[in-house]
């Protein structure tokens, strides 16, 4: 079984610009959750989507959004890059929400 | 808010010996613990988990032991391995925060040979 996958695994931004990163959860698992993992900062909850409707948003600015399609691919979009947004960006699917997480290898995000 | 913490962000030991990686939450809400091994370019892997009901479960070399009333996990690797060597996170979720994982910093763990 595939795992889960994300595209693209390197971006390149200069501030303002936005940005869309997609990924595409293991067969069958319904939910999908988003991680930004900095250096010294762990991994910080974005949000989940279930069903295509998001169950759980993180304290994060209304910059970042997503969504999820019928078929449980997510996108997720940042608009007006900040310096900071740089970060490595994770996605993570589930069967069901409860379950324990799988990672994708990450779209790794450079803001200049 | 941090509210899994790992204090120590590198851990080296012998090839062989045991590799003690250490996790404090503070919410006691927190009933499903995970951790997760990452290498370099790659996401982080599931390793063990352990739920508010049980102390102590293992997988092999993987050992991860709950103390709830001091909030406290930890994650034995016998015999350590130089491919356990990546950075190490814990991560825990309430009934409350639904799929909500909240994530420790991450300890490095190097294995000498």
């Amino acid at each position: 079984k595939a795992g889960v996958t994300q595209t693209p695994r390197y971006l390149i931004k200069t501030r303002g610009q936005q940005v869309t990163l997609s990924c595409s959860p293991i067969s069958g698992h319904r939910s999908v959750s988003w991680y930004q993992q900095t250096p010294g900062q762990g991994l910080q909850f974005l949000f989940e989507y279930f069903s295509e409707t998001q169950r759980n948003k993180g304290n994060f600015p209304g910059r970042f959004s997503g969504r999820q399609f019928s078929n449980s691919r997510s996108e997720m979009n940042v608009s007006t890059l900040e310096l900071g947004d740089s970060a490595l960006y994770l996605c993570a699917s589930s069967l069901t929400t409860n379950e324990k997480l799988f990672f994708g290898s990450g779209t790794q995000l450079s803001v200049l | 808010d941090q509210q899994v913490k790992q204090n120590s962000p590198s851990l080296s030991v012998q090839e062989g010996r045991i590799s003690i990686l250490n996790c404090d939450y503070t919410n006691s809400m927190f009933d499903y613990f995970l951790w997760y091994k990452k290498y370099p370019a790659e996401g982080p892997t599931f390793l063990i988990s352990i739920s508010s009901i049980k102390d102590k479960n293992e997988d092999g070399r993987f050992t991860v032991f709950l103390n709830k009333s001091a909030k406290h996990l930890s994650l034995h690797i016998v015999p350590s391995q130089p491919g356990d060597s990546a950075v190490y996170f814990c991560a825990a979720r309430g009934v409350t925060s639904g799929n909500q994982f909240y994530f420790g910093t991450g300890t490095s763990l190097t294995v000498i040979p």
